[in-house]
């Protein structure tokens, strides 16, 4: 009930290119959909987030994607670059209850840039 | 404003020993989570510390316990180490207020090897 499900596990593209990863949800008490960047050795850095009462979100060259009734959504990486080679998270919380504060993360993508 | 720091960077301990590992959460923030990340997953939640009181907890055995103090720092304890807790450790801050923010921002974490 509590799991999201990220895919696909590793994705190569080359720059310029677009990055698409998806992820999957199953508790429809999730509200918030953030997205992390996380490079080698280093702690998540939150990149971009929604809330299901929109459809898409963009910041920048970063758009989420959601799609309420599939309980699903995706993260699309525009005009990719090779800094953005890092491994990227999908998670999913909850407004209140005992799961307040709880981030539910996917098993992660690990993007590879090629320039 | 100041990021989430946490300490040590790394740790060697035996199998059985204790460890603590310690969190400054951002400027503003009143609420800390912790997280283990094993190596190529996603972050688990651990528990959840806010106004110092431990406010929700994730599937970890009571040998991890934690603190927070009254400026908003936080302490994770690991009793009886074992090999498998070997992992990234990482401490997220949070606002938690009138209006719920959501957004956790991670440290660069504290690797600790069991040997």
């Amino acid at each position: 009930q509590q799991q999201v499900k990220q895919s696909p596990q590793s994705l190569i593209v080359q720059k310029g290119g677009i990055s698409i990863i998806n992820c999957a949800y199953e508790n429809t008490a999730f509200d918030y959909f953030p997205w992390y960047q996380q490079f080698p050795g280093k702690g998540p850095a939150l990149l971009i987030a929604i809330r299901p009462d929109v459809s898409e979100k963009k910041e920048g060259r970063f758009t989420i994607s959601f799609n309420k009734s599939a309980k699903q959504f995706s993260l699309h990486i525009m005009d990719s670059q090779p800094g953005d080679s890092a491994t990227y998270f999908c998670a999913a919380n909850t407004r209140g209850g005992t799961s307040y504060g709880k981030l539910t993360f996917g098993q992660g993508t690990i993007l590879t840039v090629h320039p | 404003e100041t990021g989430v720091t946490q300490s040590p960077t790394h740790l060697i301990k035996t199998r059985g020993q204790q460890v603590t590992l310690r969190c400054s959460s951002q400027s503003g923030h009143n609420t800390v989570s912790w997280y283990q990340q094993a190596l190529g997953q996603g972050p688990q939640f651990i528990f959840q510390y806010y106004r110092e009181e431990e406010n929700g907890r994730g599937n970890f055995p009571p040998r991890f316990s934690g603190l927070q103090f009254p400026n908003y720092s936080s302490e994770l304890n690991v009793n009886a180490l074992e090999l498998d807790d070997s992992a990234l450790y990482l401490c997220a801050s949070s606002l938690t207020g009138l209006v719920r923010g959501h957004e956790q921002y991670f440290g660069p974490g504290t690797r600790l090897t069991v040997t």
